[in-house]
């Protein structure tokens, strides 16, 4: 079935920093949604991809739909303490149903 | 705020009860979504609707689960004859699709069995 990897598992960086963090699937998606998710709340939304080589950005976070359609990448830049939280990428590939399969998450710790 | 609403917010519950949980979609949205998260984890898909009718389960899913979607609006969850293993954060997404899907979620119930 669907599966998705996400790497860094965590990371600690200083606050002013750029981050990376990249997903990647053993298919072929159609869509990436990437989130980020804080203790105690549900994922909220920071960018949607349905293209391959499509490159979004929302402020200061840049992610792109990878050309083989079988990664996806999110860069943060210049990250500042509440940047803090778990980050998941989630993807849909139209053959097992109308579902979207989440990775296991980038933990990031900012430190100041 | 007319985002994804989830009731109650947390539930703590013995062994064996019966649990039902509710969400509110966003109003104009038609697709609705279960998830169960675990600590440590990201969430797992576990049922969806589109308007009234349920589409799909997981194949994960057990006969304790089962949910609901009348007239297309809110949904519950129940989860029967509870156990143990059930603890976990449940989140509802509602989505609207046009131009390609996006999934908004609401805070989640956390579930507690003791």
């Amino acid at each position: 079935g669907q599966q998705l990897n996400q790497s860094p598992q965590s990371m600690f960086i200083q606050e002013g920093e750029d981050v990376s963090m990249n997903c990647t699937s053993s298919s072929i998606f159609n869509t990436w949604l990437w989130y980020k998710q804080e203790p105690g709340e549900g994922p909220v939304l920071l960018i949607a991809l349905y293209k391959a080589g499509e490159l979004t950005s929302n402020g200061r976070l840049t992610a792109q739909f990878g050309i083989t359609r079988k990664d996806s990448f999110l860069n943060i830049s210049a990250s500042i303490p509440s940047d803090v939280g778990i980050y998941f990428c989630a993807g849909d590939d139209d053959n097992y149903g109308q579902n979207f399969v989440f990775g296991p998450g980038t933990r990031l710790s900012v430190l100041p | 705020d007319t985002g994804v609403s989830q009731n109650p917010r947390h539930k703590i519950t013995k062994r064996g009860q019966n649990v039902t949980f509710r969400c509110d979609p966003i109003s104009e949205h038609n697709r609705l979504y279960w998830y169960r998260q675990t600590l440590g984890q990201g969430p797992e898909f576990l049922t969806y609707f589109q308007n009234e009718a349920q589409l799909e389960k997981s194949r994960l899913l057990s006969d304790r689960f089962s949910a609901e979607r009348p007239k297309g609006s809110f949904s519950t969850l129940e989860i029967q004859r509870t156990e143990q293993g059930d603890s976990a954060m449940y989140l509802c997404a509602s989505s609207f699709v046009q131009g390609g899907e996006k999934l908004f979620f609401g805070s989640g119930t956390q579930l507690s069995v003791l």
